[in-house]
């Protein structure tokens, strides 16, 4: 049980378009899911904390007009990277919990390359 | 804010061996978990280990326990037994108990089990 899907797990697109990643949690209910970014041998930077139903609250640094989060449904939420740069090539990772308290369960991640 | 610090980048161990991982955390909060997060090659990242704060008892899990220390701010991770498979990128993880629930993640140490 508890099981996230991320897609897709790889994408490369060119500099100044948009990609959007999606995340699902497929045997649960996720009111909050957690979108992290990570540097190649680095830890899991966290860019924001995308709640159900509402905007989501971004961390300090992250730019929000770059990195769109929509989390429409209790199952779905969505990062669109938008007009992106090489520098935003990275690996990105959701997740989510099923409840207050419960261990995060993570996606399978998306390795971004901007050309 | 809470911090995590794992300090040692990386280590090495013979199979069947065990090993302690070591991790250091600073919070002014009194109710919290600590997770211990395993990273192999394919970047997906899997839940070793879960301790709540206000357990006084370490949370074992098979081959992998704990050694919670909450005065000292210390949960160190030993693995007994050693596989190949346990080589992999572990992170040590704070998370407040309430509010957003956010994981802070220290800067994980990359653990090498040798044949």
């Amino acid at each position: 049980g508890a099981v996230v899907s991320q897609h897709p797990s790889r994408v490369i697109c060119k500099s100044g378009t948009s990609v959007k990643i999606e995340c699902r949690s497929l045997d649960f209910q996720a009111t909050t899911m957690f979108w992290y970014r990570q540097f190649p041998k680095k830890s899991l930077m966290l860019m924001a904390t995308s709640n159900e139903g509402s905007k989501a609250t971004y961390e300090q640094g992250v730019e929000k007009d770059k990195f769109l989060i929509n989390h429409a449904s209790l199952t779905l939420s969505t990062l669109t990277v938008t007009s992106a740069h090489p520098e935003d090539s990275s690996f990105y990772i959701c997740s989510a919990r099923t409840q207050g308290g419960s261990p995060l369960h993570f996606g399978n991640g998306t390795r971004l390359t901007v050309t | 804010a809470q911090t995590v610090t794992q300090s040692q980048p990386e280590m090495s161990v013979q199979e069947a061996e065990t090993v302690t991982l070591s991790c250091t955390y600073d919070t002014s909060e009194n109710n919290y978990y600590l997770f211990w997060y395993k990273q192999p090659p394919s970047r997906q990242m899997i839940l070793v280990i879960r301790q709540e704060a206000y357990k006084q008892q370490n949370a074992t899990e098979n081959r992998f326990s704990v050694n919670f220390q909450k005065a000292a701010k210390s949960f160190s991770l030993k693995i007994s037994d050693s596989q190949l498979g346990d080589t992999a990128m572990y992170f040590c993880a704070f998370m407040k108990q309430g509010g957003s629930e956010k994981l802070v993640f220290g800067k994980g140490m990359k653990l090498t089990v040798n044949p």
